[in-house]
């Protein structure tokens, strides 16, 4: 199955900053996928990135916040605007696998905004 | 009502006990479905997927499903304190092309006591 590195994977940062989270795949995938998992909460769908087109959000979630980047079929990225503490969460990056129906997760990032 | 119901737990059973996972769901759209595990600072890993209504079995993991009832069950047998971590239910609908993102529950967390 498709490995993904996801960097940084922690970071601390002021309200007001903005954070870039990048992910990589070691082979070639159509759609990546970016959630978020808040304490206590389910992983929530944030947007599906497509090469070569815009990114697609899912309802709560808008490109002003959450800009997403996907210059080639093995990158992505996912940049938290500014941030408040309510942004504090895991953020994850996923991609599908087809020979197994699943999907792989990058470890993820870990943001804590004070 | 949300989409995907799961009991956060925790749950813990003495080691070598059968462990029986649950999820509802209330959207009839969702055709496929998934059983994660995660354990702490982790990423998502794929442990089960299933389509159609019955069982699937993979080792000491047996993913159950019944569309009928909009009801999931993951269960694990001779558990072990490896298998401590948190579970996450997850499921996704049919759109005819392209992959879509997942809906997860809000996983239970499982404590196999030694």
């Amino acid at each position: 199955s498709a490995v993904i590195s996801q960097k940084p994977s922690r970071d601390i940062c002021q309200r007001g900053t903005s954070l870039t989270i990048q992910c990589q795949v070691d082979s070639q995938v159509t759609m990546m996928f970016w959630y978020r998992q808040q304490p206590g909460q389910s992983l929530t769908l944030i947007a599906t990135a497509n090469q070569g087109s815009e990114a697609t959000y899912e309802s709560g979630f808008v490109i002003d916040k959450f800009p997403i980047s996907r210059p080639n079929l093995t990158f992505s990225t996912l940049t938290v605007s500014n941030m408040s503490p309510e942004d504090s969460s895991i953020y994850l990056c996923s991609v599908e696998v087809p020979a197994n129906y699943g999907y792989t997760f990058g470890s993820g990032t870990r943001l804590t905004v004070v | 009502q949300k989409e995907v119901e799961q009991d956060p737990g925790p749950l813990s059973v003495p080691e070598g006990a059968i462990v029986s996972l649950n999820c509802t769901y209330s959207n009839s759209a969702f055709q496929y479905f998934m059983w994660y595990r995660q354990y702490s600072r982790k990423g998502p890993e794929l442990l089960m997927y299933t389509y159609s209504s019955g069982n699937k079995e993979d080792g000491r993991f047996t993913a159950q499903v019944d569309k009928s009832s909009k009801y999931i069950s993951l269960f694990i047998r001779d558990s072990q304190p490896s298998d401590s971590a948190t579970y996450l239910c997850a499921m996704r609908k049919y759109s005819g092309g392209g992959a879509d993102g997942l809906t997860f529950g809000k996983g239970t967390h499982l404590i196999i006591q030694p």
